[in-house]
């Protein structure tokens, strides 16, 4: 059964400082890896979709990295800003578009 | 606008009741979803249908139940069986299913509670 670990749970850091934003992943067999952003007691929008054959995906501040072989993924944020805060999720899709997903990163970015 | 939309924001369970919580999409997309979101936890696939007329179990079906007899249209059940029905209820859809490379869009959600 795929696992989905996001670490850490939660990080609070100075506006202007990027963010790094790990998950885990224990099965390789995915077909792409998904960056969602849910702000409280809202749905998920999807910020990043990682092809399995990519390395990377790029969209403004926010770059996420695919590394298939060793089940890990980094989602960097750039610069960030107080807008930021937010819970980060980390979700490999394992066919069908049906997700497994990690618990969340939890962001607070200091103005 | 188009986009999904999920209804009641809020909904409340008596003891031994079903309830029944609305997602209805204007994206055309065929594959549509149900994720369950508890605390400090991750979503968890419940129901899932490709097509109209056809539906799935996810990891963690018991106790709801679904029906697809429109594109636009994916309600959810969750039943008296259903002992701790207490979460936050997430729909999703893409484009298609069997395309493996298709973003999810989701809606922005139900909160299920228990009196």
């Amino acid at each position: 059964k795929q696992e989905v670990t996001q670490i850490p749970a939660a990080l609070s850091v100075p506006e202007g400082e990027n963010l790094v934003l790990n998950c885990s992943f224990t099965d390789s067999a995915i077909y792409n890896l998904q960056w969602f952003r849910q702000d409280p007691g809202k749905g998920l929008t999807s910020l990043l979709l990682i092809q399995s054959s990519q390395r990377e995906q790029t969209s403004g501040r926010l770059n996420a990295s695919l590394d298939k072989s060793s089940g890990r993924s980094t989602l960097y944020i750039a610069a960030s800003q107080p807008g930021d805060s937010a819970t980060y999720l980390c979700a490999v899709n394992y066919g069908n578009n049906r997700l497994a997903f990690g618990k969340g990163n939890q962001v607070v970015v200091i103005p | 606008d188009g986009g999904i939309t999920q209804s009641p924001k809020y909904l409340f369970r008596k003891e031994g009741q079903n309830v029944t919580l609305s997602c209805e999409q204007n994206l055309n997309h065929d594959a549509m979803y149900w994720y369950r979101q508890d605390p400090g936890q991750g979503l968890r696939l419940i129901y899932y249908s490709q097509i109209v007329n056809d539906f799935q179990k996810g990891d963690i079906a018991e106790g709801y139940s679904v029906s697809r007899e429109k594109k636009e249209s994916f309600p959810l059940t969750v039943t008296s069986a259903q002992k701790n029905p207490t979460a936050f209820y997430l729909c999703a859809s893409s484009i298609e299913s069997g395309r493996d490379n298709e973003k999810l869009f989701f809606g922005s959600g139900t909160q299920l509670s228990v009196l």
